[in-house]
């Protein structure tokens, strides 16, 4: 059982749709990031958040913190192929020594 | 440019045979780490490292070995490379800090035969 469920695990959609994905979790975190992947490249930061209930937007991405900080949800408005990737939420370990990543949702928004 | 960055890119070796994935680092970060990525199974974590000359296991470190003799320089060592190691490498560093934004390199496909 991984530490972070993410769901769904594989989105298509056509260019214009909203989308929401989520990453969930039976632990509390006192922080929580999400990165995305584009094909053939490392992950790269899009958020972090920090406070339970916190929700943060970037452009058309709207990420928001669950209010116990078990949960987080990302949602995409009017999708475009540019936002095709795979989206991984991840944590730190308690030590804060270790990053643990969820296994991803593959997103493919179609033109 | 600030980036990581990691070679080769992609390799095809044989079970058993010895390899280095070199990984290097030009933001004058203290820690970095190594990730493998699975189908399914997203970024395991296989060993990190604090600072120079401090390294600790990840969640998978069985079968390679690290090294943290410069800043910059984070290799990850196969001493003798099976089929199950067959996989896709990152490297990431990061500043110190909480949590830190962790930066990765573009990746390295190894199939071990």
């Amino acid at each position: 059982t991984q530490l972070l469920e993410q769901s769904p695990q594989f989105l298509s959609i056509q260019e214009g749709e909203n989308l929401t994905v989520y990453c969930n979790s039976s632990s509390v975190f006192s922080s929580l990031q999400w990165y995305r992947q584009e094909p053939g490249e490392g992950p790269v930061l899009l958020v972090t958040v920090v406070t339970g209930g916190e929700v943060k937007k970037l452009k058309r991405l709207t990420f928001q913190f669950g209010d116990a900080r078990k949960d987080s949800s990302l949602h995409i408005t009017a999708a475009q192929p540019g936002d095709t990737g795979l989206y991984l939420c991840a944590v730190l370990n308690t030590g804060g020594f270790k990053t643990i990543f969820g296994a991803g949702t593959r997103l493919f928004v179609k033109a | 440019e600030a980036q990581v960055t990691q070679n080769p890119r992609y390799l095809i070796t044989v079970t058993g045979k010895k390899l280095t994935v070199t990984c290097s680092q030009n933001m004058n970060h203290e820690y970095m780490s190594w990730y493998r990525q699975d189908p399914g199974l997203g970024l395991r974590q296989i060993y990190y490292s604090m600072n120079v000359e401090v390294t600790d296991k990840g969640d998978v470190p069985e079968g390679y070995k690290v090294s943290r003799k410069e800043k910059r320089n984070f290799p990850l060592i196969l001493e003798s490379p099976s089929p199950n190691q067959t996989s896709l490498y990152f490297c990431a560093s990061k500043l110190g800090g909480w949590p830190g934004e962790l930066f990765f390199g573009e990746g390295s496909r190894l199939t071990v035969l």
